[in-house]
């Protein structure tokens, strides 16, 4: 069974720092894996994903996350955070192999930029 | 413009008296989905369709009906809603050429009493 774990649930950090939000997954094959971030009072938005080859994947506004396989992790990154970051960020995974299987998504770390 | 649309977005309503939160999407998407939201639980899965006439229970199905008549429509039916349904719900969909590339509806708040 697929699973994926976001082992924060708050990350705080200063504007103009490096910010990084962590996850990690399991799955018995090659997985698809994803990020998504939530405002307040907005539906879930892709922000994005790793399928196959390069292992840095660059997505919208700035964000990058890194696929490792060895560690089973899929972090988030962004080189200098701003204010307008601070919102709900889920990681997902899919095991293309398994048929149907959905996406799978963790609990959500709460990003939380400060001026 | 590319959308999910969901209605309604506000709801209030009482133990038993049956509801439907419609979902429309207008992007010819194959997938479409329904997940709840709740503190600490993060996004769960109800129900999902992979095209039309097709669904299937997610991971959470207690309590929801869903149909697939037209691509474009997936109607989230509580036939005798509990507050224990009471919760934010998402609908989504994606093609099926990028599986997991979700695009989301602005969310539904529910509330039983």
């Amino acid at each position: 069974a697929q699973s994926v774990a976001q082992p924060e649930d708050q990350v705080n950090v200063a504007e103009g720092n490096p910010l990084t939000v962590k996850c990690t997954y399991s799955v018995s094959g090659n997985p698809y894996l994803f990020w998504y971030v939530q405002y307040p009072n907005r539906g879930l938005q892709f922000l994005l994903k790793y399928i196959t080859g390069d292992n840095l994947v660059k997505g919208s506004y700035g964000f990058e996350a890194e696929f490792n396989k060895s560690q089973t992790s899929f972090h988030l990154k962004k080189p200098s955070a701003l204010v307008s970051d601070s919102a709900l960020y889920f990681c997902a995974v899919r095991d293309p192999n398994s048929g149907n299987t959905p996406l799978v998504f963790g609990k959500g770390t709460r990003l939380s930029v400060i001026a | 413009e590319a959308q999910v649309t969901q209605n309604p977005r506000y709801l209030i309503t009482v133990t038993g008296k049956k509801l439907t939160v419609t979902c429309s999407q207008n992007m010819n998407h194959e997938y479409m989905s329904w997940y709840r939201q709740d503190p600490g639980l993060g996004l769960r899965q109800i129900y999902y369709s992979m095209n039309v006439e097709v669904t299937d229970k997610g991971d959470v199905p207690e309590g929801y009906k869903v149909s697939r008549k037209e691509k474009r429509n997936f109607p989230l039916i509580l036939e005798s809603p509990s507050p224990n349904q009471t919760s934010l719900y998402f609908c989504a969909s994606s093609p099926r050429t990028v599986p997991g590339e979700l695009f989301f509806g602005e969310g539904s708040r529910l509330t039983v009493l």
